[in-house]
This record gives structure tokens, C-alpha cells and sequence, in this order.
């Protein structure tokens, strides 16, 4: 149980362009989910959490306008990264959590983004 | 916020010999401590996990102990194996609320084990 995945795993653009990453929950219902970037070498950076039907909050230095989040329902949330540029480029993770006590997030698979 | 403080960044050991990692966190509200393990280009693989009311747990190989007063976790792997190489991170959670029962995940910055066969 507890699977969550990501789609797509890479993706190539070219610069100025958008890309959606797509985050799903297959067997629970995610009531929060979590964006992570990850640069080569470094470690997993919050970059913005969501809650279902509510606003995604994000964390300091991240641009919401670039960065827009949907969390329309229990099973997915959209991250979509506009207007690409090659520093945009990074292994983008998302987690989900049932909300229960535990605190434990199931992360999906990641992916890889390369801006041209 | 939380901080999480993780050391060492590099290790090395001699397959059979054991590794240590550790962190510290700052944030006295903290409850929940995962640890994880990273292979190249994939996701984290959550390995042990302890929560706040437990000094210690194990499963086989690998075992954690936590130190609330102090505020450190640390990771025991024995009888290490070269499929043990990786990235490993530790975590801390329960200092900042997500909204709908949720809290935050605030990572170390990771360790590099190589076991050396």
C-alpha cells in the first residue's frame, strides 16, 4: 500500500516554455502533498506544501507565480513550472500524507527536468 | 524552523564493518524521525523510523537510537554490504504544521556510504 507516482519521470523543453508534473496517489487518499527539488548532490528542499481544495503554501524563496500548484483532489496534485529556465532544471519529488499521527509521507518516483 | 544537522557527508567502511550516521535537530516539538535511503536518480526509501516516546529500534542490520534531550538520531547499519552504498538523509517532522494532520518533513543534507567490498 501507500503508492504514489509521478508522471512524467524526465522531460526535456526548451527554455521559456511550461511543464506540468503530475503527482498521484494510487491506494490512499493524500489529504496534503509536498514539493521537493533536488539538485545533484545536494538534499530534498521544500518547496511548497498543499493541502486538498486549499492554496498551496510555499516556502521562502520559492516563486508561486512560477511554481503554480493545483491540489484539486485526494489523489492529485499538479505542479507546473512556468516559464522554464535552464536553472529551473533539477529531480522534482512529490510525498503525500494521509494526515494521520504517524507523519510519515510516501514519496513518488521524481522527476527529472532539463531546461535547453 | 527546524534545523537538521547531519554528519558525516562522506563515509567509507570495509564490507562486514559498521556505519554510523548522525543528526542533530533543533526543534523541541519534533516527534518523528525518519531515515532514508537514496540511490541515484530515484526516490527516498524510507529504511527505519523512530518517534519521540522510543529510545530505540531495530530492524536486522539496521537499528536508530534518539536522544530527546540532547535532540540527536542516529543510524547503525552493521555488517555493512556493498547494495548498501548510497545516499542516506535523516529527517525530522512534527515541529511545523501542514494543516490537515500533516507536518513538515525538514532533511539532513545527507550522507554518502560507499562500502568497499
Amino acid at each position: 500500500g501507500a503508492v504514489v507516482s509521478q508522471h512524467p519521470s524526465w522531460v526535456i523543453c526548451k527554455s521559456g516554455t511550461s511543464v506540468k508534473i503530475e503527482c498521484r496517489s494510487l491506494d490512499f487518499q493524500a489529504t496534503t502533498m509536498f514539493w521537493y527539488r533536488q539538485f545533484p548532490k545536494q538534499s530534498l528542499m521544500l518547496m511548497a506544501t498543499s493541502n486538498e481544495g486549499s492554496k498551496a503554501t510555499y516556502e521562502q524563496g520559492v516563486e508561486k507565480d512560477k511554481f503554480l500548484i493545483n491540489h484539486a483532489s485526494l489523489t492529485l496534485s499538479t505542479l507546473t513550472v512556468t516559464s522554464a529556465h535552464p536553472e529551473d532544471s533539477s529531480f522534482y519529488i512529490c510525498s503525500a500524507s494521509a494526515g494521520s499521527s504517524y507523519n510519515e509521507q510516501f514519496f513518488g518516483p521524481g522527476t527529472r527536468l532539463t531546461v535547453l | 524552523g527546524e534545523n537538521v544537522e547531519q554528519h558525516p557527508s562522506t563515509l567509507s567502511v570495509q564490507e562486514g564493518d559498521s556505519a554510523v550516521i548522525k543528526c542533530t535537530y533543533s526543534d523541541s516539538a519534533s516527534n518523528y524521525f525518519p531515515w532514508y535511503k537514496q540511490e541515484l536518480g530515484k526516490r527516498p526509501q524510507l529504511i527505519i523510523d523512530i518517534r519521540s516516546n522510543v529510545g530505540e529500534k531495530k530492524d536486522q542490520r539496521i537499528a536508530v537510537t534518539l536522544n530527546k534531550t540532547a535532540k540527536h538520531f542516529s543510524l547503525h547499519i552493521t555488517e555493512t554490504q556493498p547494495e548498501d552504498s548510497a545516499v542516506y538523509f535523516c529527517a525530522a517532522s512534527g515541529g511545523g504544521y501542514s494543516g490537515a494532520g500533516s507536518y513538515q518533513l525538514t532533511f539532513g543534507k545527507g550522507t554518502k556510504l560507499s562500502v568497499i567490498p
